[in-house]
């Protein structure tokens, strides 16, 4: 059973482009979360979505960031017109419910230049 | 608000006993997870509690107070490989995490 994927594991983008970051979920869970974590910080709550619905999204910036769980696919983190300060890890998690332990992917490390 | 505070950085010794402290005060708690962290990689699970009381497992301990909003990690016979961030989280209502900082753990020889 594979665990959490995530890719890229590493991005680069000049300030202005756009980057999108998939996670999949394991096996059978249906519920997937994204935190980003800045160096040597913690890990912030970003967005909660299943399948087709943003559960919660508290966490995100209200521009420039976007996240989709579509019906088939990987769930996508879109962050438009990046910026030096959006270099961090952002990691993607996943449950088979709404309660208990989230499985972390390995993240995606985003440098932008 | 959310708030998780636990001590930034510990040291201890191959062989010791450490126990890392969280507090936390959080609206609609549904309990209180532990990861590890190396440098670089992603959080492994280590524990979650929801009840009051110590849950065991192996070399690793974690306790709960939900009275007092307090939890702890104990290790025991502590190894170099043990060397990582330890991350308390409360799991709130909606199943977000919030987590505290991170507790940078060095082990020595």
């Amino acid at each position: 059973n594979a665990g959490v994927m995530q890719n890229p594991r590493h991005l680069v983008r000049r300030r202005g482009q756009e980057a999108r970051l998939r996670c999949s979920p394991m096996k059978g869970h249906s519920h997937v979360y994204w935190y980003r974590q800045l160096p040597e910080e913690g890990l912030k709550f970003m967005v909660y979505l299943q399948k087709e619905n943003i559960i919660d999204e508290s966490g995100m910036p209200k521009e420039r960031f976007s996240a989709e769980f579509p019906k088939e696919g990987p769930s996508i983190l879109r962050i438009q017109q990046v910026v030096r300060g959006d270099s961090a890890a952002y990691f993607c998690a996943s449950s088979p419910g709404g309660v208990g332990e989230q499985y972390f992917g390995p993240g995606t490390r985003l440098t932008v230049t | 608000g959310q708030n998780i505070d636990q001590p930034t950085e510990m040291t201890a010794t191959e062989g010791a006993i450490v126990q890392i402290n969280c507090t936390y005060q959080t609206s609609g708690f549904n309990g209180l997870f532990w990861y590890q962290q190396h440098a670089g990689e992603a959080p492994t699970f280590l524990s979650y509690n929801v009840l009051d009381g110590l849950e065991e497992k192996g070399r690793f301990s974690s306790f709960l107070s939900r009275s007092k909003g307090y939890s702890y990690l104990l290790l025991k016979e502590l190894q170099m490989k043990d060397s990582a961030s330890y991350l308390c989280a409360s799991n709130n209502a909606g199943n977000m995490l919030t987590f505290g900082g991170g507790t940078r753990l060095m082990v020595k020889p």
